[in-house]
């Protein structure tokens, strides 16, 4: 069974740092891309960063380019978000998501972690 | 880059209506387009990729069309488990962009 278990939200200041973790079971994780995407509160969906499965590929939406960078460590199936120059617009739950095929389609998704950015 | 806009923004249904939703990329993206599902307080889940194919273990009364500009969402029966917001993504290349989403509940 797929299993993706994002941790390290919370309360971070404005123009703070924060870096969120997935951790992945069920499935080769290094034979799968990643991504990001934030839903802020009461809002749509937002795709905010992908990875490839070697790590060797790194996408990113304009919204978060130059302050965010994701990254993998395929030994500890983990999946990661380092998040700079946080801003409140960046307040959304965070949903670390598998890629079905390397081509931005999610077919599992974790249960999300909320980031609240304020003062 | 490519922008996505669904129609409407909500919708109310009764029980075993056939019930439509639209999707218009600004550019045309081919059948690279996605529809996923996200009841209140969920997880969003794949409905539909490549425009028209059904994920594993989605109910038969989804389906969707449309290539190029223009892709349609159709619940050929809405039933009370259907009521969620849906969204559309455009896919293959980033990035991932999602349409708005459309509300749909049951009247």
């Amino acid at each position: 069974e797929v299993q993706l278990l994002e941790s390290g939200g919370g309360l971070v200041q404005p123009g703070g740092s924060l870096r969120l973790s997935c951790a992945a079971s069920g499935f080769i994780f290094s034979n799968y891309a990643m991504s990001w995407v934030r839903q802020a509160p009461g809002k749509g969906l937002e795709w905010v960063s992908a990875i490839s499965g070697s790590g060797s590929s790194t996408y990113y939406a304009d919204s978060v380019e130059g302050r965010f960078t994701i990254s993998r460590d395929n030994s500890k199936s983990t999946l990661y978000l380092q998040m700079n120059s946080l801003g409140a617009e960046d307040t959304a739950v965070y949903f670390c998501a598998k890629d079905r095929q390397w081509d931005l389609t999610f077919d599992f998704w974790g249960q999300g972690i909320l980031v609240t950015v304020s003062s | 880059d490519i922008q996505m806009t669904q129609s409407p923004s909500s919708l109310s249904a009764s029980e075993g209506d056939r019930v439509t939703i639209t999707c218009r990329a600004s550019q045309g993206i081919s059948n690279f387009l996605a529809w996923y599902q996200q009841k209140p307080g969920k997880v969003p889940k794949l409905l539909i990729y490549a425009s028209s194919t059904l994920q594993s273990g989605v109910p038969s009364r989804f389906s969707g069309s449309g290539s190029g500009t223009d892709f349609t969402l159709t619940i050929s029966s809405l039933q009370p488990e259907d009521v969620a917001t849906y969204y559309c993504q455009k896919y293959k290349s980033a990035p991932g962009t999602f349409g708005p989403g459309t509300k749909v509940d049951i009247k």
